[in-house]
């Protein structure tokens, strides 16, 4: 079975300009949840998707935005990019948003992001 | 509000020796914890997880971690580290009500020197 794939695995952008990363995730599992990290430190929530419905933010700017299609990829968006955006972006998927908090994550290998 | 801390940035250990890493939590509710590797270049790999039941839980590649409610701890521990285990650690609590989301912790580099 393939795991969660993303794509691109490495970007660079300019400030200002906007970006579009994507992931794919196990067959089979409809929550998608997006993290970044910057470097030094650990994973932040940035969005979770259910069923193409956002179920849930964290604390990121609305530059910052996803959705999630049929087929359970997912794409997220950041316009205007900032310097400070510069990190590795994580796709992480689970079975079911409903299976209760014991459920592990599976993370795709994340797209490193750039902005110079 | 929900928190993991991992105190050590680094821990250093020679092969063959026992490896512990630290974390502590803090949550409202019934916890469910996570530990996460995290090699160069590449994403998470979840390694072992505590929902309830035994406080000794056993995961991946020889790791096990002791859960201690009453010390808000869930410290990775291995009896004999490899230097193949070399890479950073994250602790993460897993919160039910607020969107399944995780909050990690920063991170603990381990070093396994031959």
């Amino acid at each position: 079975d393939a795991g969660v794939t993303q794509s691109p695995t490495h970007l660079i952008k300019t400030r200002g300009q906007h970006v579009t990363l994507r992931c794919s995730p196990i067959s089979g599992h409809k929550s998608v949840s997006w993290y970044q990290q910057v470097l030094g430190q650990g994973p932040q929530f940035i969005f979770q998707y259910y069923e193409k419905e956002e179920r849930g933010r964290g604390n990121f700017p609305d530059r910052f935005s996803a959705r999630q299609f049929p087929n359970y990829s997912s794409e997220l968006n950041v316009n205007a990019l900032l310097l400070g955006d510069s990190a590795l972006y994580l796709c992480a998927s689970s079975r079911s948003r409903l299976t209760g908090g014991g459920t592990e994550a599976f993370f795709g290998q994340g797209t490193r992001l750039t902005v110079v | 509000a929900q928190s993991v801390a991992q105190p050590e940035d680094q821990v250093n250990v020679a092969e063959g020796n026992p490896l512990t890493v630290k974390c502590t939590y803090s949550v409202s509710g019934n916890p469910y914890l996570f530990w996460y590797v995290q090699y160069p270049n590449r994403g998470l790999q979840f390694l072992l997880k505590y929902i309830t039941g035994d406080n000794l839980v056993k995961g991946s590649y020889g790791f096990e971690a002791e859960f201690n409610k009453s010390q808000t701890s869930f410290h990775l521990k291995k009896p004999s580290a490899l230097v193949s285990d070399s890479a950073l650690y994250f602790c993460a609590v897993r919160v039910v009500y607020n969107f399944n989301k995780f909050y990690f912790g920063s991170g603990t580099k381990l070093n396994v020197k031959p």
